[in-house]
């Protein structure tokens, strides 16, 4: 069975810095999908980064990077020059390329909480 | 403006009542999704479309059906017999053509059981 799991239930990170969110997964899978989404207290879940497995280039989206580690299965995020408006509720998620569902599993979230 | 709309935002429930949340998306995307949401917990799949006039169940399908009649809308109706239905529920949509997995989400429901 295909499982994501996020082992840091809440960060906290000052203004400016920088913090890295840790994900990891399990699959059989040769070619999938991850992805990074952000649900702020709106509770609107947002599209952050997403990373294509055949492609070693780490994907970066302006502040979000991701350090994709396919033999460890780890797929990390970092945050550079964290906002106030980066706290939310962070979910790592995976969907593979070979079945019918299109099903994306998500891990349980880490909590970040960005301090002024 | 292209996105997915959810409605209602709260939606209250009583014992033995059937209620239907919408999904409608104008993105022109062929697969549409629910998923709940559970304190503590990540999204999990009720059901998925992936064309009209056919669905399947995902992992938790027992207790809510769904119907596709049309390419933008989804609707989802959770009867009596989900007998734990306060939650938070997400509907999602992605284009199958191509390689484009992403799955973009409406704002959500909150349904609460008087």
């Amino acid at each position: 069975a295909q499982t994501v799991t996020q082992s840091q239930p809440e960060m906290s990170v000052q203004e400016a810095e920088t913090v890295t969110l840790s994900c990891t997964y399990d699959t059989s899978e040769n070619n999938y999908y991850l992805f990074w989404y952000k649900q702020p207290p709106s509770r609107q879940m947002i599209l952050v980064i997403r990373q294509e497995a055949y492609k070693q280039q780490n994907a970066t989206e302006n502040r979000f990077s991701v350090n994709f580690q396919k033999a460890a299965k780890s797929f990390s995020l970092k945050i550079s020059d964290s906002q106030l408006g980066d706290t939310a509720m962070y979910f790592c998620a995976f969907i593979g390329d070979g079945g019918a569902t299109n099903k994306l599993i998500f891990g349980t979230g880490t909590l970040l909480a960005v301090q002024p | 403006d292209g996105g997915i709309t959810q409605s209602p935002k709260y939606l209250f429930r009583k014992e033995g009542q059937n209620v239907t949340l919408s999904c409608e998306q104008n993105l022109n995307h062929d697969a549409m999704y629910w998923y709940r949401q559970d304190p503590g917990q990540g999204l999990r799949l009720i059901y998925y479309s992936q064309i009209v006039n056919d669905f399947q169940k995902g992992d938790i399908a027992e207790g809510y059906s769904v119907s596709r009649e049309k390419k933008e809308s989804f609707p989802l109706t959770v009867t009596s017999a989900q007998k734990n239905p306060t939650a938070f529920y997400l509907c999602a949509s992605s284009n199958l053509a191509g390689t484009q997995e992403t799955q973009y989400f409406g704002p959500g429901t909150r349904l609460l059981v008087l």
